[in-house]
């Protein structure tokens, strides 16, 4: 059964860097099967797809956003990372990691969830 | 794509049939999933591909709709049952969510 964790700093600092990682197991992220997946949700909000990043390093990302953001993964670790430069008190958010399901000719719903991480962005 | 789901709150007793509905912006078919999320919670996947039960999930979930109406029917509400509810549309990048519906108890 996967499972993921998120890790990372609970504060941040107003334009400063968001950097969050993904440890996963049960499953490896070079399968080539799943897209790793960043989604967050402000509280008491809705949940805002982040970006994706797969095994060969392929990254997209949501065009919304007005955060820079960057992916990326580590295939010794079993771990996928992000980034966001410059953030605002906008930013704040419970972040989770998951692992995206691809249809077959669409996008991917999200199977497995981490148990989420919450980021505050003070100045 | 945007989803406007509705209602926003839904108040219910054990053993009602409930329906939550997401609208889309514009017409598309098959990609909606549905989640559940309780308090302090990640979210579960339910429902793929409209109408797919995610393995697990009980039979009184049930999902349905294309075009640009998509509906989550929980027939026989048990009280594990009440939660946040959340469509997604995977149909068109970028990937969205509704706005969520509470489920609570009436």
């Amino acid at each position: 059964q996967v499972q993921l964790q998120e890790s990372g700093p609970g504060l941040v600092k107003s334009s400063g860097t968001l950097s969050l990682t993904c440890s996963v197991s049960g499953d490896s992220i070079t399968s080539g099967t799943y897209y790793w997946t960043w989604i967050r949700q402000p509280a008491g909000r809705g949940l805002e797809w982040i970006g994706r990043v797969y095994a060969s390093g392929s990254i997209n990302f949501n065009p919304s956003l007005k955060t820079p953001v960057t992916m990326s993964v580590d295939t010794s670790k079993n771990q996928f990372s992000l980034t966001m430069r410059s953030v605002t008190a906008a930013d704040t958010a419970i972040y989770f990691c998951a692992r995206g399901r691809p249809s077959s000719v669409a996008g991917e719903c999200f199977d497995s969830w981490g148990q989420g991480i919450l980021v505050t962005v003070a100045s | 794509i945007q989803m406007t789901q509705f209602p926003s709150t839904l108040s219910a007793s054990v053993g009602d049939r409930v329906t939550i509905t997401c609208r889309a912006s514009h017409s598309f078919s098959t990609w909606v999933a549905w989640y559940q999320q309780k308090p302090g919670k990640a979210p579960k996947l339910l429902i793929h591909k409209t109408s797919n039960l995610e393995s697990g999930v009980p039979s009184r979930f049930s999902g349905s709709g294309s075009g640009t109406e998509f509906t989550l029917t929980i027939s026989d509400l048990q009280p594990d049952d009440f939660a946040i509810y959340y469509c997604q549309q995977y149909n068109n990048y970028p990937w969205s969510f509704g706005q969520g519906t509470t489920v609570e108890v009436k």
